[in-house]
């Protein structure tokens, strides 16, 4: 079956546009995750959902950085105003869910933003 | 806290010696481990899990971890290496009920003829 999806794949903004990052995670899978990946870093937490409730946004940098998935399923990040140190991978990952143990975090490919 | 302190940002082997890739956790709970591997231009692929079952943890592709609680580490190992193994591989760290994955900095591992 599919995995999980992420579009666009690329994406330039000129600073202080808009953006908006999609992501389309494995069907069925209750818990969603996004990532932001600098270079030459690894992955750092942004903001997780389980369903439609956003239940941990302490990873978010500011608060221009604004994630929604309105009814459980596809998953949107939006950042205003865009800054030059926005430049980075965003990645999207989902799992089954559930807090009593571990579910493997399935990962899209990323969305690489750069910001001139 | 948790992090993981990945002790190379790069390794170099040939093509059929062994691999060492090293990790060291810390961890105020006992701790899930788990390493994944980044292809370029590829989504992140989990290559294994430990969740306080066997300290002996294998994987995907030949690839197995040993941890070793009074040491803090979860190095991982593989017996030849083989070209398709050249990637960019995080150790990761969480803990039960502790949704969110705390990554390390990577190693690259270089793999030649």
């Amino acid at each position: 079956g599919a995995g999980v999806s992420q579009s666009p794949r690329y994406k330039v903004a000129k600073r202080g546009q808009d953006v908006a990052l999609r992501c389309d995670p494995i069907s069925g899978h209750v818990s969603l995750f996004w990532y932001q990946q600098a270079l030459g870093q690894g992955p750092e937490f942004l903001t997780y959902f389980q369903n439609e409730a956003q239940l941990d946004k302490s990873g978010l940098p500011s608060d221009r950085f604004f994630a929604e998935r309105p009814e459980g399923s596809v998953s949107t990040l939006k950042i205003q105003r865009t800054q030059q140190e926005d430049s980075a991978v965003y990645l999207c990952a989902s799992s089954l869910g559930g807090v009593s143990s571990y579910n493997e975090q399935f990962f899209g490919p990323g969305t690489r933003l750069t910001v001139l | 806290a948790q992090s993981v302190t990945q002790l190379d940002s790069h390794v170099s082997v040939s093509e059929g010696t062994p691999v060492l890739l090293r990790c060291n956790y810390s961890s105020s709970y006992s701790p899930s481990l788990f390493w994944y591997v980044q292809h370029p231009n590829k989504g992140l692929q989990l290559l294994l899990k430990y969740t306080s079952a066997a300290t002996l943890v294998k994987g995907i592709n030949g690839f197995e971890a040993e941890f070793k609680k009074s040491e803090t580490s979860f190095h991982l190992t593989k017996p030849s290496a083989h070209m398709s193994d050249a990637a960019e591989y995080f150790c990761v760290v969480t803990f039960v009920g502790f949704q969110k994955l705390v990554f390390g900095t990577g190693t690259r591992l270089l793999v030649s003829p």
